[in-house]
């Protein structure tokens, strides 16, 4: 079983505050996403990243692929309340399936 | 175009009882996903269909899990009997084979909860 680790696993902050999310593995992943899940709901996929080094931009969010694919992080700038939500990072592997991680909640206080 | 679709949304139910979910997959999608959420974490692979075909059902509790996909489409989770720990979120997602990244879509769940 690949085991992604997330951290932290809860963060409060405030509106207008800046804040990074970490994803990492022991494991080799042939690409790797991100997904928001709000309550109730189940995950929306935000991006996909698949080239080791890989920086992708999606407006205020900023991911980014380890360089080994073994980790990534996702920044968020000038968090909003509607950031608000679980955060989950997932590895896929060559038999197609996706391996989630252990999530890291994220509070924006207005 | 319409998005995954599961029922029930909620299912209380007392240990030992049956319960069944259902889900139905973007229309197109060959791939279908059941996952297992606890709260708080993230989502645990059930089982992966492609077309009829269970393809990966190793993480399936065979003891009292079982799901079917007739004709390739809509999916049902059984299981029987349940247990206190079965309380959880039961997600079913499905992918395009034309998915260059294997992006999933996933219904709303349906969230179980046995006294």
């Amino acid at each position: 079983t690949q085991l992604l680790e997330q951290s932290p696993q809860f963060l409060s902050i405030q509106e207008g505050e800046n804040l990074t999310v970490y994803c990492n593995s022991s494991s080799v992943f042939s690409s790797l996403q991100w997904y928001r899940q709000e309550p109730g709901e189940g995950p929306v996929l935000l991006v996909t990243v698949v080239t080791g080094g890989e920086v992708k931009k999606l407006k205020r969010l900023t991911f980014q692929f380890g360089d080994a694919r073994k980790d990534s992080s996702l920044h968020i700038t000038a968090a909003q309340p509607g950031d608000t939500g679980l955060y989950l990072c997932a590895g896929q592997t060559g038999a197609n399936n996706l391996f989630f991680g252990t999530g890291t909640r994220l509070t924006v206080i207005p | 175009e319409a998005g995954v679709v599961q029922s029930p949304r909620y299912k209380i139910i007392e240990k030992k009882q049956p319960v069944a979910f259902w889900c139905n997959p973007i229309s197109g999608h060959n791939t279908l996903y059941w996952y297992l959420q606890n709260l708080g974490q993230g989502p645990e692979l059930l089982i992966r269909y492609e077309n009829e075909e269970a393809v990966d059902d190793s993480q399936l509790p065979k003891d009292r899990f079982s799901a079917e996909r007739l004709k390739g489409v809509d999916s049902t989770l059984k299981i029987q009997p349940a247990e206190l720990g079965d309380s959880a979120v039961y997600l079913c997602a499905s992918s395009s084979r034309g998915s260059s990244y294997n992006e999933q879509f996933f219904g709303p769940g349906t969230r179980l909860t046995v006294l």
